[in-house]
């Protein structure tokens, strides 16, 4: 089971970019790293996923070095609503359950 | 865009009373989970079920609880004696792959309170 470690909590303006980092050391060589945005009193929804280099999509982008033991999730222009917990995951080991940490809250500002 | 659904929104019951906790998956989506969130905490991994059968299940899921798919588009969870601790917020969710994959679609939970 690889441990992920990520910032307790960012603060950001309207219009920049956000760019929030997860270290896992101990990834393995087949896990991929996921990521989930959560807002108040919602489910997690799902973000984005990836193995390596690099994996962009509608919402946001995500950056994994060669050696893998750390991954950046890259938010565009962030607004008001993408303030949320951003929860980055890698593989429990078991199935497909998803194991959560508290998570990177993100507070954007006007 | 297809959802997962959960009803009802929040349920208030007293100690001791049996729930159920109910849930629509999306519709070609085989593999279901739970999980839970109590106020302020992390959302907690609960269990999973596929094909007729749980896959896993975590040491929060004891003989007090248990899941079902009644038929081929509900997907339920039952507390049968509740506790105060067992207040949370419940999320179902769903995915189309299994193993390997984690792009779980969930719903927006049952705000479950116990007093």
């Amino acid at each position: 089971l690889a441990k992920t470690t990520q910032p307790i909590s960012m603060d950001s303006y309207e219009g920049q970019e956000v760019n929030i980092t997860c270290s896992h050391n101990n990834i393995a060589t087949n896990d991929y790293i996921t990521w989930y945005q959560q807002f108040p009193s919602q489910g997690p929804r799902f973000i984005i996923q990836g193995y390596k280099t690099k994996v962009t999509n509608e919402v946001a982008s995500l950056f994994i070095p060669a050696d893998r033991k750390s991954s950046t999730l890259s938010l565009p222009r962030v607004s008001l609503s993408d303030t949320a917990v951003y929860y980055c995951l890698v593989p429990s080991g078991g199935y497909n359950k998803l194991i959560f940490g508290a998570g990177t809250r993100l507070a954007v500002h006007p | 865009e297809p959802e997962v659904t959960q009803t009802p929104s929040h349920q208030v019951t007293q100690m001791g009373q049996e729930v159920i906790l109910r849930c629509v998956p999306i519709s070609n989506h085989l593999y279901f989970y739970w999980y839970r969130q109590i106020l302020g905490q992390k959302v907690e991994f609960l269990v999973s079920f596929y094909n007729n059968e749980i896959s896993e299940k975590s040491e929060i899921f004891d003989d007090q609880f248990s899941v079902e798919r009644p038929d081929g588009s509900n997907f339920t969870l039952k507390i049968r004696s509740t506790k105060l601790e067992d207040s949370a917020m419940y999320f179902c969710a769903s995915s189309a792959l299994g193993r390997g994959s984690h792009e779980q679609y969930f719903g927006p939970g049952t705000r479950l309170t116990v007093t």
